[in-house]
């Protein structure tokens, strides 16, 4: 168990730049999510994955976001022409069942300047 | 849109005290997680109760699930610095996919 990996864990962007960040889940986790998080809050839902689906996306994700995951496997989170609203920790967790407990990863730490 | 409000937000106590952090929510869960999140990490799972009522203990850490299975606490008996941390509790709804996040409770344990 290597555990969740996500790439990179910082990222400094100007405002109106695309940005994308990898997740690597645990390789036996067929559920993969997204979140965010600001400082000091707890984790907001974005979206989730059942293998290369997408089952529910949440309308905090705009236009703007994109996820993917193409083969099941890892998952890529697109942000097209950031904003300083948009700067935030990006948590990436995967699980192997329904309403098991999330494993997450560390996180990429977004700053849109 | 379900809420899982926490309190208190933040909490600083010295080592050696007893602390209560509770977790309130209007809407029922089928179960609820526990978290502990420390500064440039992700959250690491506790505790998951499932039953109305359950108690479970982890060491000094005690959680509790309501009976009606809106509300859960989290009890921690002679604290230590390294109980500091965010704690976040998280519901799960019958047959969703998706845990929603308490607000959380920021606690720091002074030595």
């Amino acid at each position: 168990d290597t555990g969740v990996s996500q790439d990179p864990r910082h990222k400094i962007t100007k405002r109106g730049q695309n940005v994308t960040f990898r997740c690597d889940p645990i390789s036996e986790h067929n559920r993969l999510y997204w979140y965010r998080q600001t400082l000091g809050q707890g984790p907001e839902f974005l979206t989730y994955f059942q293998n290369e689906a997408q089952l529910e996306k949440s309308r905090l994700l705009s236009d703007r976001f994109s996820a993917e995951r193409p083969k099941g496997s890892f998952s890529t989170l697109e942000i097209q022409r950031t904003e300083q609203g948009d700067s935030a920790m990006y948590l990436c967790a995967s699980s192997p069942v329904i309403q098991s407990p999330l494993h997450f990863g560390n996180g990429t730490r977004l700053t849109v300047t | 849109t379900q809420l899982l409000e926490q309190s208190p937000q933040f909490l600083s106590i010295q080592e050696g005290e007893n602390l209560t952090v509770y977790c309130n929510s209007s809407s029922v869960f089928s179960s609820l997680q526990w978290y502990r999140q420390e500064p440039g990490e992700g959250p690491v799972l506790l505790v998951t109760v499932v039953t109305g009522g359950e108690v479970k203990k982890l060491k000094r850490l005690t959680f509790q699930f309501g009976d009606a299975r809106k509300d859960s606490s989290l009890h921690i008996t002679a604290a230590q610095p390294g109980d500091t941390g965010l704690y976040l509790c998280a519901g799960a709804s019958f047959g969703n996919e998706k845990l929603t996040f308490g607000t959380g409770t920021r606690l720091t344990i002074i030595p």
